[in-house]
């Protein structure tokens, strides 16, 4: 069984479009998280719920929302996408949204916008 | 915010051979994470170790918080640990679970 699962796995795509990324943990975790993962390999977080509530807002345009419709679900719808969206989206989750936890991430999301 | 530096950038080892990774922090954390990504680009959890030693067959990893740094010790390398290997700190300040990752140290390990 996949812990954390992310759909689809490529996405390509022409600017301006609008696109969703869906991730699925089913680790019982409450806690979930977005990571964009540049062409560096750098790793930065954008969101992260809990609970089906948002907490942190990592200074990201808001032309991505996030949306948690129960804790086990977080997708992230993009609008009038951009070149330099183009990266790794990973998916992750923990137990618990304060304090020492491991987190799980999901195999991530590739897009690519043309 | 918090800055996070790991070294060696780069690492060839032949197959075998032991390693040490590093990870340099700015600021006293609450949590600190050892992950390797593969060359597929999955990312596994390797380590929760915010102080102390921990060790998990050929890997093994220490941080001292009070000194703010963070080692990954590779033993007896092999092919399948090829692939970034990233530290991630949560810093104290935050109420939540905010992670920084590092820049990774990309380790390739030849037969």
């Amino acid at each position: 069984d996949t812990a954390v699962s992310q759909t689809p796995k490529y996405l390509v795509t022409q600017m301006g479009n609008d696109k969703s990324i869906k991730c699925e943990q089913n680790l019982g975790h409450d806690t979930m998280y977005w990571y964009k993962q540049d062409s560096k390999k750098f790793l930065k977080i954008m969101f992260s719920y809990n609970n089906k509530e948002l907490i942190i807002n990592e200074t990201v345009p808001n032309r991505f929302s996030p949306k948690s419709p129960d804790k086990a679900h977080l997708n992230l719808h993009i609008n009038s996408l951009e070149l330099g969206d183009s990266a790794v989206y990973f998916c992750a989750s923990s137990q618990e949204a304060v304090g020492t936890d491991t987190q799980y991430f999901g195999p991530g999301t590739r897009l690519t916008v043309l | 915010g918090i800055q996070v530096e790991q070294s060696p950038p780069d690492l060839i080892l032949q197959e075998g051979a032991n390693s040490t990774l590093r990870c340099n922090f700015s600021d006293s954390v609450n949590n600190l994470q050892w992950f390797h990504q593969n060359p597929w680009g999955q990312l596994i959890n390797l380590f929760y170790i915010p102080s102390g030693t921990k060790q998990n067959g050929r890997l093994s990893a220490t941080t001292v918080a009070t000194e703010r740094y963070s080692l990954l010790y590779i033993s007896s390398s092999q092919t399948t640990d090829s692939g970034v290997y990233f530290c991630a700190v949560d810093p104290l300040i935050y109420n939540f679970n905010k992670f920084y990752f590092g820049s990774g140290t990309k380790l390739n390990v030849k037969p």
